[in-house]
C-alpha cells in the first residue's frame, strides 16, 4: 500500500539556521510529490511539487526539494530559517495515475526559536 | 472568488445531529476534493468531484456521509447522526482539472465537534 513518512513529529531551529524536513514514502512507481505548509487556523498552502525531470525543485519562501529515487525520500529544505516559517508541514505523494488522491503524511511541526 | 471558501469555519454540534458543511471552490474549477484530518494526522482523502459528478468517492468512511455539487461550483458535505469520532477538520480544496501540473487550493477548513 502506499504511504508516507514523516518521521519527526516536532522539530525546532534557531532563526537563521538551516532546515531540513524529512519526507519517504512507499509507492510502486515514481509518484508525483508535493509539500504543504499549513499555518494555524489556516488551509493547506502548496510549496512545491515534483513530477519529473530535475530532482532538485525550487518552491516558495525560499524552500526546495530533493527528490532521491534510490532511498525514496522528498526531503525539504531551507538554507536560513525565518520565524514567520513557523508551521506544520506535510508532504504528500500521488500516483501518476489519477493524481488527485494525494496520500499525505502525518505532519511535522516547526517551532523557531528567535 | 479568489480562494477556496468554507463556511462554517467552525460547527460544534451533539452526537446524533445531521450537519452539513459547505465549499465554495476557485470560479471554473471542475474539480473539487473533501479530505478529512483528525487530530495529529494528515488530510485523508474523502471524495472527488469532477463537474457534478462524484467520481470517486472511496474514501467516504461509511453511509453516514453524503457530498453533493448539483451545479458543479458548489458542493456540500452531508453527516447524519454524527458520531464523536466524527470531530476533525474538513478540508476542501479545489482545482482546474485533473492532470499532471495541477496542484490543489485548500480552504481553511471547517473545524467540527462533535459533543
Amino acid at each position: 500500500a502506499q504511504s508516507v513518512t514523516q518521521p519527526d513529529i516536532h522539530i525546532t531551529v534557531s532563526e537563521g539556521a538551516s532546515l531540513e524536513l524529512r519526507c519517504n514514502y512507499s509507492y510502486g512507481a515514481t509518484p508525483y510529490l508535493f509539500w504543504y505548509v499549513q499555518s494555524p487556523g489556516q488551509g493547506l498552502q502548496l510549496l512545491l511539487k515534483y513530477f519529473s525531470g530535475d530532482t532538485l525543485v525550487q518552491g516558495i519562501k525560499g524552500f526546495e526539494a530533493e527528490f532521491k529515487r534510490s532511498q525514496s525520500s522528498f526531503n525539504l529544505r531551507k538554507p536560513s530559517v525565518h520565524w514567520s516559517d513557523a508551521a506544520e508541514y506535510f508532504c504528500a505523494v500521488a500516483p501518476t495515475s489519477g493524481t488527485y488522491k494525494y496520500i499525505f503524511g502525518t505532519g511535522t511541526r516547526l517551532k523557531v526559536l528567535a | 472568488g479568489a480562494g477556496v471558501s468554507q463556511t462554517p469555519s467552525n460547527k460544534v454540534t451533539e452526537k446524533g445531529k445531521y450537519v452539513e458543511l459547505r465549499c465554495d471552490p476557485i470560479s471554473g474549477h471542475t474539480a473539487l476534493y473533501w479530505y478529512r484530518q483528525s487530530l495529529g494526522q494528515g488530510p485523508e482523502f474523502l471524495i472527488y468531484f469532477q463537474g457534478t459528478g462524484a467520481a470517486d468517492d472511496s474514501g467516504l468512511p461509511n453511509d453516514r456521509f453524503f457530498a453533493v455539487r448539483p451545479e458543479g461550483s458548489v458542493s456540500t458535505l452531508k453527516i447524519q447522526r454524527t458520531e464523536r469520532g466524527d470531530s476533525a477538520v474538513y478540508l476542501c480544496a479545489s482545482s482546474p482539472g485533473t492532470g499532471d501540473s495541477y496542484g490543489y487550493t485548500f480552504g481553511s477548513g471547517t473545524r467540527l465537534t462533535v459533543v
